[in-house]
């Protein structure tokens, strides 16, 4: 079993449509939560992080996380082309000071 | 403020060779992390600094693997011998808190090795 779980993809969406990105993973003793945008031949970028159940927003992302279930997710509001890339989730003991465990990543298309 | 800087953004070598990748944190982070993706398969820790002492190199494959950071500054990590399997993009990252908190990591653009 693999540690953080994604759909690899792609995903295809609408542009002005709602992106829902999934992830669940597997040690329960995971404490932080991360999403990280990849575009092609780029570094990860952070875009958001989570550390408590419940949704947590920043502008056009709402990251959702849920301990009990072990899951976690990104929505991306009003998708854009420019939201086109790899999303990948990754998780860490505590805080963001130790290794991160990531996800396959999950390819968006958001379709103009 | 620079971003991480990693050095080369590619390199091809033949198996058997030496290849020393190099990695710049941001300035004034105490934090650098080694990460691996090979393709098709998830990004890896490899392993953890903390200034110029290893935290966390359990991710480290085997001993053909050696990473240093010398005065706490930037990083290095040696294959040597590389083999085949060594192939794929090496990330490096660099935060700066130290213990407890959150904490975000800062991603360089990657080397990417070809061990032929």
């Amino acid at each position: 079993q693999k540690e953080v779980e994604q759909n690899s993809g792609p995903l295809s969406v609408p542009e002005g449509a709602i992106a829902s990105l999934n992830c669940t993973y597997s040690d329960r003793g995971s404490q932080s939560f991360f999403w990280y945008r990849q575009y092609s031949g780029k570094s990860p970028e952070l875009i958001m992080s989570i550390y408590s159940n419940g949704d947590k927003e920043d502008g056009r992302f709402t990251a959702q996380l849920n301990k009990a279930s072990q899951y976690v997710s990104l929505l991306i509001r009003d998708s854009q082309p420019s939201d086109s890339a790899t999303y990948l989730c990754a998780a860490g003991p505590s805080g963001g000071y130790q290794k991160v465990t990531f996800g396959i990543g999950t390819k968006l298309q958001v379709i103009p | 403020e620079a971003g991480v800087t990693q050095f080369p953004s590619h390199s091809v070598i033949e198996k058997g060779q030496t290849v020393t990748l190099r990695c710049d944190p941001i300035s004034g982070h105490d934090n650098l992390y080694w990460y691996r993706r090979v393709m098709g398969k998830e990004i890896k820790f490899l392993l953890h600094f903390v200034k110029e002492s290893k935290q966390d190199e359990s991710g480290m494959p085997n001993n053909r693997f050696l990473a240093e950071r010398t005065g706490g500054t930037y990083s290095t990590l040696k294959v040597q011998p590389a083999e085949l399997e060594d192939s794929g993009v090496y990330f490096c990252a660099s935060s700066q808190e130290v213990g407890g908190g959150t904490d975000t990591q800062y991603f360089g653009p990657g080397t990417r090795l070809t061990v032929l």
